[in-house]
């Protein structure tokens, strides 16, 4: 598509239930990232797919939350027994292989709110 | 570790020129990065200034890099209401190709 798709762009769940966020990257773009985005703050980086494959996932935070690109275009981002403090902007961007001097596009993002 | 600083509000007059600065800790950084965002928008990226350069100019936008002190600044020419948003400093993360953002500052232009 012509620019990074997230769905939904508003999501509210109620704590301890079960959240799929879905990106749709540009495509062609090998390159995919994670990014949340508390109130008041930059975005933080979750994890970085080329391809198929979770290239860096140190910035998730714990074992609740799991992303994955299964066919190396559209990723989910997958949060269980969600938490109030999960509530942000979960940000999509992607990226022509990953090099900088591309630099990265981002999507509109989904602000997830746990009530 | 890496760090990246801004301050967090400007407020100038239209027609004025904005700057805007950033700090970052990380001396190995290729490049750096000014992105906009609008309320409820996603980040576009303004533009980036690869670390073996001191200056890049494009239209309005004038990004200063001074590596000595990890500097950097974006200048924005006579700026216009339309220019109100955050701007997101960032720098480019190393290998693993991830972006470390600042907190962003937030313009305020006043007619």
């Amino acid at each position: 598509g012509a620019g990074v798709s997230q769905t939904p762009s508003n999501k509210v769940t109620e704590k301890g239930k079960y959240v799929e966020l879905r990106c749709d990257p540009i495509s062609g773009h090998t390159a995919l990232y994670w990014y949340r985005q508390s109130l008041g703050q930059g975005p933080e980086f979750l994890i970085y797919f080329q391809g198929t494959g979770a290239a860096d996932d140190s910035g998730l935070p714990n074992d609740r939350f799991f992303a994955v690109r299964p066919e190396g275009s559209v990723s989910t981002l997958k949060i269980q027994r969600t938490e109030r403090g999960d509530s942000a902007v979960y940000l999509c961007a992607s990226s022509r292989q990953g090099l900088p001097n591309y630099g990265y596009t981002f999507g509109s993002g989904t602000r997830l709110t746990v009530v | 570790g890496e760090d990246v600083e801004q301050s967090l509000f400007l407020s100038v007059r239209e027609g004025d020129s904005s700057v805007i600065n950033c700090t970052y800790t990380d001396s190995s950084s290729t490049y750096l990065y000014w992105y906009k965002q609008e309320p409820g928008a996603g980040l576009q990226l303004l533009t980036y200034i690869f670390s073996n350069m001191d200056m890049k100019q494009d239209q309005r936008l004038t990004v200063l890099l001074n590596k000595k002190d990890k500097h950097l600044s974006l200048r924005i020419a006579d700026t216009q209401t339309g220019d109100s948003a955050i701007y997101f400093c960032a720098e480019f993360g190393g290998s693993q190709g991830n972006l470390i953002f600042g907190k962003g500052t937030k313009l305020s232009v006043k007619p």
